[in-house]
């Protein structure tokens, strides 16, 4: 199975602030990752496809990226309504898999 | 719009069985391939299962291989998930989520149904 492992787990920021998320894929997966946010109580909601796609109605401050088999979730400048858990899933193969999560908190 | 309902998550004890569905509406669900995702108390979300679209298709991450099945019912746009012999580390909120229409990531979620595995 393949492995995504998410750095860090817990990330505190200023509003405004630039974050960056990291999701390291065990072994390559092309360019088929996925990035979702969660919050408290709510199902996850897409936002970014293949790599660097972003999903329709999805604010242009997300964008996505990857070097090798790490990948990158970048907010440019964060808003109150970001704070919320960030996963990414790899579906290059089964059995699909998700990354262990990113929880963004307000420092 | 796009709208996914699940229903039947509850309180069972370890070795029973539930039934859980989904309901859908607001798009072709003959196109789609389907998927319930779950997420322990507290935890991070897991991969389940998957059904292509005319049903032909069927995947399962292997620590529910032999107890699960998905399942789908094209005319009443309704996908389940009958699951048997549950154990505690089954307990979760199961989502219905469609898929992509070519790959297998998720573009639209349901709600969510909790499942309680509990003596």
């Amino acid at each position: 199975d393949i492995q995504m492992t998410q750095s860090p787990s817990t990330l505190s920021a200023f509003v405004g602030d630039r974050v960056t998320i990291t999701c390291r894929a065990s072994q390559s997966i092309s360019a088929w990752l996925a990035w979702y946010q969660q919050k408290p109580g709510k199902a996850p909601k897409l936002l970014i496809y293949k790599t660097s796609s972003l999903e329709s109605g999805v604010p242009s401050r997300f964008s996505g990226s990857a070097s090798g088999t790490e990948f990158t979730l970048t907010i440019s400048s964060l808003q109150p309504d970001d704070f919320a858990t960030y996963y990414c899933q790899q579906y290059y193969i089964y059995p699909l898999t998700f990354g262990g999560g990113t929880k963004v908190e307000i420092k | 719009e796009v709208q996914l309902v699940e229903s039947g998550g509850g309180l069972v004890q370890p070795g029973g069985s539930l039934r859980l569905s989904c309901a859908a509406s607001g798009f072709t669900f003959s196109s789609y391939w389907m998927t319930w995702v779950r997420q322990a108390p507290g935890k991070g979300l897991e991969w389940v299962a998957d059904i292509k679209e005319d049903g032909g298709e069927k995947y399962y991450v292997d620590s529910v291989k032999g107890r699960f099945t998905i399942s789908r019912d094209i005319a009443k746009n309704s996908l389940f998930l009958q699951m048997n012999s549950l154990r505690v580390e089954d307990t979760a909120v199961y989502y219905c989520a469609r898929d992509d229409g070519t790959y297998r990531y998720f573009d639209k979620w349901g709600q969510g149904t909790l499942v309680t595995v509990s003596s």
